[in-house]
C-alpha cells in the first residue's frame, strides 16, 4: 500500500545548527513534493515544491532534496531560529492536484 | 490579502446532529480541497472539486458526508448524522494553475468540530 513516512518524534535543536527532517515514501511515483508548515490552531502554510527531475532546491535558508531511487526527501533550515518551530508536513502529489500528506514532524529550536 | 475563509470556526454539538461548514476560496482559484485532520490520523484529503466539479471524494465516508460548490465563491462540507468520531480540524485548502507553483494549495484557518 502506499505510504508517506516523517519522523515521529519530535526534534530539538539548538539555535543556530541546521535541521534535517526526512520524509520517505513507498508504492509511489509522485511527479512533485512538497513541504509545508503548520502553526498550532492553523492551517499548513506551502514552503516549497520540488519536481522529480530536480535534485534540489533552495529558498533563504530553507534546503530540499529529493531523491526517486531512494524515495527519500530531505528538507534543510539552516542558521534556524526559535521562530523556526513549528509541525512541518512533507505531501506528495498523486496525480493531477490529488495530494497526500505526512503525519509531519514538530521542530522546536531552542535559544 | 488573498486568503481562504472558513465559517464557523469552532463548532460543538451533538451527536445525530447535522453540521454545515462553508469555504470560501480565493477568488479565482479553480481547485479546493477538503481535509481532515486528527492527531491519530493526520491530515487526510476528503474530496476535491475542480471548477466546481467533484474530480474525487474517495477520502470521504459516503453515508453520512457530502461536499458540494453552489458556486465558484462558496464549497460546503456537510455531515449528517454527525458521530463523536468526526471530531476533528475540518481545512479548506484551494490552488489555481496560475500560482507559481502548480500545486500550491492555500489553507484555510479550519473548523474546529466537536461532537459530543
Amino acid at each position: 500500500s502506499q505510504k508517506i513516512e516523517q519522523n515521529s518524534e519530535a526534534l530539538n535543536i539548538q539555535e543556530g545548527k541546521t535541521a534535517t527532517l526526512t520524509c520517505n515514501y513507498t508504492n509511489y511515483s509522485p511527479a512533485y513534493l512538497q513541504w509545508y508548515r503548520q502553526d498550532p490552531g492553523r492551517g499548513p502554510v506551502f514552503l516549497l515544491l520540488i519536481r522529480e527531475n530536480e535534485k534540489e532546491k533552495r529558498k533563504e535558508r530553507l534546503k530540499v532534496t529529493f531523491d526517486t531511487t531512494l524515495k527519500q526527501s530531505l528538507f534543510h533550515i539552516t542558521a534556524s531560529q526559535p521562530a523556526d518551530s513549528a509541525t512541518y508536513l512533507c505531501a506528495l502529489d498523486t496525480g493531477g492536484f490529488k495530494t497526500i500528506f505526512g503525519a509531519g514532524t514538530r521542530l522546536f529550536v531552542k535559544a | 490579502d488573498a486568503r481562504v475563509t472558513q465559517t464557523p470556526r469552532d463548532k460543538v454539538t451533538e451527536m445525530g446532529q447535522e453540521v454545515t461548514m462553508r469555504c470560501q476560496p480565493i477568488l479565482g482559484h479553480n481547485t479546493v480541497f477538503w481535509y481532515r485532520q486528527t492527531m491519530m490520523q493526520g491530515l487526510e484529503l476528503l474530496a476535491y472539486f475542480r471548477n466546481r466539479a467533484p474530480l474525487d471524494d474517495s477520502g470521504m465516508p459516503k453515508d453520512r458526508f457530502s461536499a458540494e460548490m453552489p458556486d465558484a465563491t462558496l464549497a460546503t462540507l456537510k455531515i449528517q448524522p454527525s458521530e463523536p468520531r468526526d471530531s476533528a480540524v475540518y481545512f479548506c485548502a484551494s490552488a489555481s494553475p496560475g500560482t507559481r507553483e502548480p500545486n500550491e494549495q492555500f489553507f484555510g484557518p479550519g473548523t474546529r468540530l466537536t461532537v459530543l
